[in-house]
């Protein structure tokens, strides 16, 4: 399968910080996601993003195929964003064999 | 109100009991899947279904069984559940090419 890395494990910031994550993936794919999950354990979709940049409101991310990597991007953070982020990719378009990462979690201090 | 419906939320049973975990979609979704989620593993895919009566296998599928008679519906049993089978069970969804929609889970306990 397709080795994901993401980076940091682990992210403090105080609220209003701006973060930068970082995805790796070892294939080329054609079907990458983040995702959020919050300390309920619900997973939220943030974005599909299989190549390009998507913004929603103060998150933002981008994928650059050719060099097997996409970053997410969250400015002004707040304690809502606390959780952990997780990027998921797959080979096919569809999300058969999606491979998840470990994660980044994140922690925002008021 | 769209949504992937997963029950039970938690699940307590023994070595050995037949259990089953429903799994509902209302988006007309053709894809579905099975993942579980354990600590410093991640989340792994146990089958997945491109459309009615389509299955296959993901990373982990040994000791479960999935069916898709109807297309909402994708359950996943456990025949004969082990302790190792302890873990946090997610449902997902989606049209090829569109985000993944996850159900909110089921945490299963395998004594």
């Amino acid at each position: 399968g397709i080795q994901v890395e993401q980076s940091p494990p682990d992210l403090i910031l105080q609220e209003g910080a701006n973060s930068t994550l970082r995805c790796n993936f070892s294939d080329s794919v054609n079907n990458l996601q983040w995702f959020h999950q919050n300390p309920w354990g619900q997973l939220i979709n943030l974005f599909y993003i299989p190549s390009g940049t998507k913004q929603n409101g103060r998150l933002s991310a981008t994928t650059v195929a050719t060099e097997r990597y996409s970053l997410l991007y969250i400015s002004s953070s707040q304690t809502t964003d606390s959780g952990v982020y997780f990027c998921a990719v797959a080979k096919a378009t569809g999300a058969n064999n999606l491979f998840f990462g470990t994660g980044t979690r994140l922690t925002v201090i008021p | 109100e769209a949504q992937v419906t997963q029950n039970p939320r938690y699940l307590i049973t023994v070595t050995g009991k037949k259990l089953t975990v429903t799994c509902s979609q209302n988006m007309n979704h053709e894809y579905m899947s099975w993942y579980r989620q354990d600590p410093g593993l991640g989340l792994r895919q146990i089958y997945y279904s491109m459309n009615v009566e389509v299955t296959d296998k993901g990373d982990v599928p040994e000791g479960y069984k999935v069916s898709r008679k109807e297309k909402r519906n994708f359950p996943l049993i456990l025949e004969s559940p082990s302790p190792n089978q302890t873990s946090l069970y997610f449902c997902a969804s989606s049209f090829r090419r569109e985000p993944l929609h996850f159900g909110n889970g089921t945490r299963l306990t395998v004594t």
